[in-house]
């Protein structure tokens, strides 16, 4: 069965540096999202992105993070100088959309982002 | 504002108990709401929404739009229900479909 894959599992980075969490989504999919989850907290929304635009972004989602699908599989979220706080889980997802049901979000395992 | 509470960080039961696991939602239009689960070591992964009133091993879920809950249960937990689950919820008349999530309930089944 696809599955939604992301690149690299565990990134550490130093605060101030700029790093990139890469995603390929299911091949058919056209939706796509990113998440993240500080520990212990909740799983919350960054951005959704279709048709190679931003459809929604959440407030988190501030000028220090980009998203791009630089080629026809890749999905990047980039962060331009990170912070401590930025320290979380990040999952991207996607849905079969618009050639499938959109009841079901297919979530990546996640890289997990600390910022020393 | 649309919110999700899951009152319980942690919930532990004995195999072949009975298992409620709570959600409470906060949002002014028409929510869809779904559970998903995240088993030891594995992804995030729907488990059940709530417009298919679906039961999927042996869990059920009901919403209750006077309550503004959705809570989730199993008569008989098995110890392979262990994992975190989350509630959560979207606009159905969104076009973004993006998930607002509660911050799960940790299920533990004791042998």
């Amino acid at each position: 069965e696809p599955e939604v894959t992301q690149t690299p599992s565990h990134q550490v980075t130093q605060m101030g540096q700029e790093v990139i969490l890469r995603c390929v989504p299911i091949s058919n999919h056209l939706y796509f999202y990113w998440y993240r989850q500080i520990l212990g907290q909740k799983v919350e929304f960054l951005v959704s992105f279709y048709n190679n635009e931003i459809s929604e972004k959440s407030e988190i989602f501030d000028d220090q993070f980009s998203v791009e699908r630089p080629d026809g599989s890749n999905f990047t979220l980039k962060i331009r100088s990170t912070k401590l706080e930025d320290s979380a889980m990040y999952f991207c997802a996607s849905i079969p959309w618009p050639s499938g049901s959109t009841d079901t979000q297919y979530f990546g395992p996640g890289t997990r982002l600390t910022v020393l | 504002a649309q919110r999700v509470t899951q009152p319980e960080k942690l919930l532990s039961v004995f195999k072949g108990a009975p298992v409620e696991l709570k959600c409470n939602y906060s949002y002014s239009g028409s929510p869809e709401l779904f559970w998903y689960v995240q088993y030891s070591r594995q992804r995030l992964q729907l488990l059940l929404r709530h417009i298919s009133r679906e039961s999927i091993k042996g869990f059920t879920a009901d919403l209750n739009k006077g309550e503004t809950s959705f809570h989730l249960k199993k008569p008989f937990a098995q110890e392979e229900d262990s994992a975190m689950y989350y509630c959560a919820l979207r606009n159905s008349g969104g076009s973004n479909y993006k998930l607002t999530f509660g911050k799960g309930t940790l299920l533990t089944v004791n042998p």
